[in-house]
This record gives structure tokens, sequence and C-alpha cells, in this order.
């Protein structure tokens, strides 16, 4: 239940399209869902996130779209570029402990 | 403003000796959080402290200990060191350990 699911592992798109990252997760108490992106040899840093109240946030080119019944939530990456070719992880925070739950990781490929 | 900091940057230790990781939050943060990150996965909370106070503690066995210092600064300790501690070990801080995580560039421990 602790767990958050996300797909896919690896994703190839050419420049100018549009990257999708699909995550989710079980656990009804999660009130926080940030995405981080991770360059090789670097920490995550948070990209955007969005609260359960809200169906959608858009932060320039990256948008997250939030399904509460569903239980799921999902990045695009609008106009994607190779500059954002790296991986890409979901998380969620809920709880007393305010720990980060991780998906799996999505390593973004961008194409010139 | 400087954003996390971590030391070392690399680590190269042989099985059963000790290491100590250090971490500096940002500048009026007084949340600090430990993850371990193995290559290929994403991160898997360790630990977090609010004001020199444990908060919460991941599923890490008792060779892992961590502490927080006075300026809010920790220090993250793995006794015994096993070839699968080999990892990459990331400190993130927040204002109040309930809102949002910012990671430094971790320390990548390589065990022999």
């Amino acid at each position: 239940q602790q767990q958050v699911k996300q797909s896919p592992q690896s994703l190839i798109v050419q420049k100018g399209g549009i990257s999708i990252i699909n995550c989710a997760y079980e656990n009804t108490a999660f009130d926080y869902f940030p995405w981080y992106q991770q360059f090789p040899g670097k920490g995550p840093a948070l990209l955007i996130a969005i609260r359960p109240d809200v169906s959608e946030k858009k932060e320039g080119r990256f948008t997250i779209s939030f399904n509460k019944s569903a239980k799921q939530f999902s990045l695009h990456i609008m106009d994607s570029q190779p500059g954002d070719s790296a991986t890409y992880f979901c998380a969620a925070v809920g709880g007393a402990t305010n720990k980060l739950i991780f998906g799996t990781g999505t390593l973004l490929a961008v194409q010139p | 403003d400087a954003g996390v900091t971590q030391s070392p940057t690399h680590l190269i230790k042989t099985r059963g000796q000790h290491v100590t990781l250090r971490c500096s939050p940002i500048s009026g943060h007084k949340s600090v959080s430990w993850y371990q990150q193995v290559l290929g996965q994403g991160p898997q909370f360790i630990f977090q402290y609010y004001e020199k106070e444990e908060r919460g503690r991941g599923n890490f066995p008792d060779r892992f200990s961590a502490r927080q210092f006075p300026n809010y600064s920790s220090e993250l300790n793995v006794n015994a060191l096993l070839l699968g501690d080999s990892a990459l070990y990331l400190c993130a801080s927040s204002l109040t350990g309930t809102d949002t995580q910012y990671f430094g560039p971790g320390t990548r421990l390589t065990v022999l």
C-alpha cells in the first residue's frame, strides 16, 4: 500500500513531441505528489507538485494531471527538448513521517 | 542562497568498515531527511530529523544511524558495511519537515 507504481520504465521522444509519464498509488493518506528530475550523478530536483484537491497544474512546459478517484497522476512535458533528457521520478507524501515514497523512475531520451 | 550541501562527494570503503556522511541544509531549514538510492532505482527513505529529534525511520537495519546538530546539519552513520550498502546517499532539507524537500547532490558510496 506504500508503493507508487510508475510507467514506462524508459521513453524515447522526438524533439518537439509530448512526453507522458504515468504513476499510480494505493494509499489514500497520500496528500502531496511531487515530480523530481534527476540528471546522472546529481540529486533529484523538484520539478512540479500537486495536491489532490486540484485536477491539473501547469508550470511552463510541464503539466501534472491528477485523477483522485482512479488514484493516478501523470506528468506531461510539452515541446520536449534534448535538455529534458533525464530520469523522472514521481513521488507521494503523506502520514506522520512525511517521507517521500518514490516511483521506480522513467528514463527519458529526447532525440534531436 | 546555497542549496543543500553534502560531503564527501565520493567514498570507497571495504566490507566491515564504518562510514560517516555529512549534510548541511539550506539556510533556515530545520529538517533533514536521508535517502538511499541504489543504481537504477528510486530513492528509499532512511531517516527524518526535525529540531534534532528523529521524526521517522525507514526499513533499514540498526547499522544505520543518524543525528542532527544544533545548527541543523546532520550526519548519517553506517556500521559494518556490506556490499549492498553501495549506493548514492541523498540528503534533503525542508523548512519544517512537512513541506517541500530539496535534495543535495548526494554522496556516492562504494563498498568493496
